[in-house]
């Protein structure tokens, strides 16, 4: 059975500070990786996928892959109270074009 | 603008009826998918096709049905077999220049009553 697992928090950071999400995968042999930030009530919305190992950066987020480890981490500078959401990990299942998804933390930024 | 539309918004349905819930894409993605989503849930796999005429079941597919006769619809039945359907079900679609990046509709929320 094919996993991802994250930590469901909540994980409550002050304004301003760096908020770390983390993710875990069970097949070693997944490409895709994939971050989608949902509000309260609303549909994900993407917001990182990476490919290769190491960063990936896109304004206030970057996205960390070790597939030795096979963990993905998101990181969110100067973090904004528009920022707390529940942040979903999502991992390519394979060739037929289905990912897996994890239940999500949820995170907390405080004014 | 390119996006996908579900509705009904908000859909309530008496016990032992079917319903099905609409999902159309103008982003000439091929591949389509269908997910439950129960709070404090991750998402669940209800159905997905990768091209017209063709579907295959996801993870929770029992009480559910789809079609998907065009490209750019793929409608979700909720039937009566379905035990607990009160739920939020979300729609997304994937390209093949997409690399399984999968966008979203709004989603539709089911109220048994």
């Amino acid at each position: 059975q094919k996993e991802v697992e994250q930590n469901s928090g909540p994980l409550s950071v002050p304004e301003g500070a760096i908020a770390s999400l983390n993710c875990t995968y069970s097949d070693r042999g997944s490409q895709s990786f994939f971050w989608y930030r949902q509000y309260s009530g609303k549909s994900p919305e993407l917001i990182m996928f990476i490919y290769s190992n190491g960063d990936k950066e896109d304004g206030r987020f970057t996205a960390q892959l070790n597939k030795a480890s096979q963990y993905v981490s998101l990181l969110i500078r100067d973090s904004q109270p528009s920022d707390s959401a529940t942040y979903l990990c999502a991992v390519n299942a394979g060739n037929n074009r289905k990912l897996i998804w994890g239940l999500g933390t949820s995170l907390a930024v405080n004014p | 603008d390119g996006g996908i539309t579900q509705s009904p918004k908000y859909l309530f349905r008496k016990e032992g009826q079917n319903v099905t819930l609409s999902c159309e894409q103008n982003l000439n993605h091929d591949a389509m998918y269908w997910y439950r989503q129960d709070p404090g849930q991750g998402l669940r796999l209800i159905y997905y096709s990768q091209i017209v005429n063709d579907f295959q079941k996801g993870d929770i597919a029992e009480g559910y049905s789809v079609s998907r006769e065009k490209k750019e619809s793929f409608p979700l039945t909720v039937t009566s077999a379905q035990k607990n359907p009160t739920a939020f079900y979300l729609c997304a679609s994937t390209g093949v220049s997409s690399t399984d990046t999968q966008y979203f509709g709004p989603g539709t929320r089911l109220t048994v009553l």
